[in-house]
């Protein structure tokens, strides 16, 4: 069965800070995606990354960057210099086995609760 | 980039009434929609999955009866809630698989409150 942690629940941090949201997933399937999605207040899904469980580069985008480590099973991404705006939930999700007529269905995590003050 | 549509955003209804949902992909199929649950302060649960001309595959102890599935279209799947009560009060939200792909993509939500 597959699982996502995400031990953060809630995290507070002053503008321009950094911070990394931590993720862990477990599965026993060899292929695999995993995805960081923003919640607003507003409540829409905010798409953040895919990364298939075959590439292990970290990832940049901007003020985003993302860690994978498979050795470890976690997924963890870090916000840089932190803006209010940035304040929502995050959730970390993972998808099964994307061969074979696999529905890529999501699992996903928790989330934390980010709250970027001023 | 791809949109998903879902309709309403929100929806208020009385105990015993019917409620549907739809999720329409604009501007790609999709086979495969997914329909989730969240309840406050909670994670998305996944309710069931929707293919296309099929029936809708449900998870664990989600009724079948309670929550109707239909995905006549590759671009529309509507969820009915049917005889709401109070306990389905909740935020839904679909998302659809592009065919072919495995690009995922939302739609923004509904908040159905049953009074």
């Amino acid at each position: 069965a597959q699982k996502v942690t995400q031990a953060q629940t809630e995290i507070s941090v002053v503008e321009k800070e950094d911070v990394t949201l931590d993720c862990v997933y477990e599965t026993r399937d060899t292929t695999y995606y995993l995805f960081w999605y923003k919640q607003p207040p507003s409540g829409e899904l905010v798409f953040l990354i895919r990364r298939n469980s075959f590439d292990e580069q970290n990832e940049i985008s901007g003020r985003y960057s993302w860690n994978f480590q498979k050795s470890t099973s976690s997924f963890n991404f870090t916000i840089t210099a932190s803006q209010v705006v940035d304040s929502a939930v995050y959730f970390c999700a993972l998808s099964e086995d994307v061969s074979g007529g696999s529905n890529y269905k999501l699992t996903f995590g928790k989330g934390t609760l980010l709250t970027v003050n001023p | 980039g791809a949109v998903v549509s879902q309709h309403p955003s929100r929806v208020i209804c009385k105990s015993g009434t019917s409620v549907k949902i739809e999720c329409r992909s604009l501007d790609f199929q999709a086979t495969t929609m997914f329909w989730y649950r969240q309840f406050p302060k909670q994670s998305l649960m996944l309710m069931a999955t929707s293919n296309e001309g099929s029936k809708a595959t449900y998870e664990q102890g989600v009724e079948k009866d309670k929550f109707l599935i239909n995905h006549a279209s590759l671009t529309l799947s509507t969820l009915t809630v049917t005889s709401a009560h109070p306990e389905d009060s909740s935020f839904y939200i679909c998302s659809a698989r592009e065919t072919g792909t495995a690009k995922l993509f939302f739609g923004s939500g509904t908040q159905l409150s049953v009074l």
